[in-house]
């Protein structure tokens, strides 16, 4: 059981360049989420999915992309990077369901940089 | 987005004390988590609460859900240098499945 795994573990784009950041997971989770880190801040949601064929926006959605096509994979795109988009990448999943007990596990990261 | 209120923002203690950490929301959550990060490394959980008023334990940490619904507690005791991270707190509403996190609490424990 890996859990939640994501690559590449580094990442460095010119502004304009798009590219996919994976995630994958082996829990059987239905609910998956990205999240970005910056310095001195908390997590913050970019898009979440709550199973496969759905996905929703989260507080700071605009510059990426998600689908959801497999309960395994949620991956990130960015389709035209910008610095602003410099900062850590964590994807999380767990079981999901409103009014259900549940926890989130999250994946080692991806660190991007946007020159 | 929710906003939660993690304090205090850094804390620098001797080995062998105790550690407290709060996290407080406008808002009433469902659900508390904490988490430890490590540099490099993604948020490890610590606890979960699901119940308000409860408490629970691992190891040497302790957290509650507050009886208000809008506040949780950690503590470390007897702190050791490989407690040194950041500790986040998460919340979740009781509407949605989203998580909102604290803005971290950076522990540094002085041998």
């Amino acid at each position: 059981n890996a859990g939640v795994t994501q690559t590449p573990k580094f990442q460095v784009l010119k502004t304009g360049q798009s590219m996919t950041l994976q995630c994958a997971q082996d829990m059987n989770h239905e609910y998956m989420s990205w999240y970005r880190q910056d310095p001195g801040m908390g997590l913050r949601l970019i898009h979440y999915s709550v199973g496969a064929g759905i996905t929703d926006q989260g507080e700071v959605p605009n510059g990426y992309n998600v689908s959801r096509s497999t309960t395994e994979d949620f991956p990130l795109r960015l389709l035209s990077a910008a610095p602003s988009q410099t900062s850590v990448y964590f994807c999380a999943s767990s079981y999901s369901g409103v009014g259900i007990t549940d926890t989130q596990y999250f994946g080692p990261g991806t660190r991007l940089t946007v020159l | 987005g929710q906003q939660l209120n993690q304090s205090p923002q850094s804390m620098f203690i001797q080995e062998g004390e105790d550690v407290s950490m709060n996290c407080t929301s406008s808002s009433i959550f469902n659900t508390w988590l904490w988490y430890k990060q490590e540099p490099g490394e993604g948020p490890v959980l610590l606890i979960a609460l699901y119940k308000a008023g409860e408490l629970t334990s691992n190891g040497r940490l302790t957290a509650q859900f507050g009886i208000t619904r809008k506040d949780s507690f950690l503590n470390i005791s007897a702190s050791i240098p490989s407690d040194v991270g950041i500790y986040f707190c998460a919340g979740r509403l009781n509407t949605g499945n989203q998580f909102y996190f604290g803005t971290g609490t950076s522990l540094t424990v002085i041998p």
